[in-house]
Parts: C-alpha cells; structure tokens; sequence
C-alpha cells in the first residue's frame, strides 16, 4: 500500500461543476502539499497545509489530521483547471524528502 | 511566476555521454532539490542540497551528482548517460533551514526535458 493514495485516478467534469479530489496518507506528517502540474511542464505550489483549511480564489484545501485524509475543492471549474493535481506530504521522519501521490488527471470539459 | 529558472528547457544526449542541467533560485532560497519525473509517473527525489552541501538522497546511484553555488544557482550533473534516464528533471526551491524546507512553500522551476537516445 502507498504511504499516500489520491483519489480519483482521472477526473472528467463539465464546466462549472464542483470538484473534490481526495488525498489519504498513512505517514505522521508535518506538513501536506498540494500542487499542480500542466502538460509537459512544471509544478506549481497551490497549498501547503499543516492543519484547518486554505483558500485562494476558486481553489479549496483542507486537512484533517485525526483522520490524515485532505481534499483540495475547486469550485465553479474552468477548461483551463485541467491539469494533474498532485498530493505530496513532507514526513516527520524524513523532512528532507516529500512521499508523493501518484497525482489526479483532471479534465474539465466547455 | 516562480522565480526558478531551469536551462536547458529541452535536450537530446546518447548514451554514454555527460549532462548538466542548471537551476536558479530564488535569492534567500537555501534549500534546493531536484526530482526525476519519467513519463507518466510521479517525480521521484534525487537529493536536496543546502548552503552547498548534499543534505539527503534518493535511491540514486552516484553517477548523478550536484552542486549548490552562494549565488542560489545549482546544478544536476548526470554520468554515463542511460536511456531510463530520458525524463523531466524539476528543480525545487525553497526558504528556510533544510530541515523544515517542506514545511516552506514549494516553488518549481518548469523542468529541462532530457531525451537520451
């Protein structure tokens, strides 16, 4: 079993609709990273959560640490949110390496 | 914009040659990593360096090696090239002591694609 499992694998949605993509770790963290990655190109840093919720623009993460399970929202979804949307959490018995999901493809259709 | 910046964007070496891809930083960002990202896959961690020392590794073998400059510049050296090496190398950055790195927002350079033939 992966230390971290995202969910859904693929995601295909029209626009406008709410998205949810879900993360579970197994690992004590210290912190959890969401990021997104363009076709070909690289990563950019959405959140970096370590408890509670963020928010910035259309985009939502949460986290709940009892449970090491977090969410990333995106609301009223937009052609240009297609991307995959990667899960990664910095280790406490590692903090100098990240665990990584295996990311979600997400396709939002006009 | 993420203020890290990766040269070459592209590059196509054979088998058996020497590579060197270069990252630059943010100033004040002290704690750089790079990652392998093969087709498909997620990236995997080659190792961080901070204030110009290796500060932890992947499973990597030696041939792959780096340097961190003062001037937050670094390089990704690669050996003795191999096919399974052609891939997207990422570099990272990020403020802060290397042990609480991650617990830094991440910034990304967008990535040298290496194709080795």
């Amino acid at each position: 079993k992966n230390e971290v499992e995202q969910s859904p694998q693929n995601l295909t949605a029209q626009e406008g609709e709410f998205i949810t993509i879900n993360c579970s770790y197994s690992v004590g963290i210290s912190a959890l990273h969401w990021l997104q990655q363009h076709p070909g190109g690289g990563i950019v840093s959405l959140f970096m959560l370590s408890s509670g919720k963020k928010k910035h623009g259309r985009l939502i993460a949460t986290i709940n640490i009892q449970e090491k399970h977090s969410s990333l929202h995106i609301t009223a979804s937009h052609p240009r949110d297609s991307a995959v949307y990667i899960c990664a959490v910095s280790s406490m018995d590692s903090n100098y390496q990240l665990i990584w999901g295996a990311g979600t493809k997400l396709i939002i259709k006009p | 914009e993420t203020g890290v910046t990766q040269s070459p964007t592209h590059l196509i070496k054979t088998r058996g040659q020497q590579v060197t891809l270069r990252c630059s930083s943010q100033s004040g960002h002290n704690t750089v990593s790079w990652y392998q990202q093969a087709l498909g896959q997620g990236p995997q961690f080659i190792f961080q360096y901070y204030r110009e020392e290796e500060n932890g590794r992947g499973n990597f073998p030696p041939r792959f090696s780096g340097l961190q400059f003062p001037n937050y510049s670094s390089e990704l050296n690669v050996n003795a090239l191999e096919l399974d090496d052609s891939a997207l190398y990422l570099c990272a950055s990020s403020p802060g002591t290397a042990g609480s790195s991650y617990n830094s927002p991440l910034h990304f350079g967008n990535g040298t694609r290496l194709t080795v033939t």
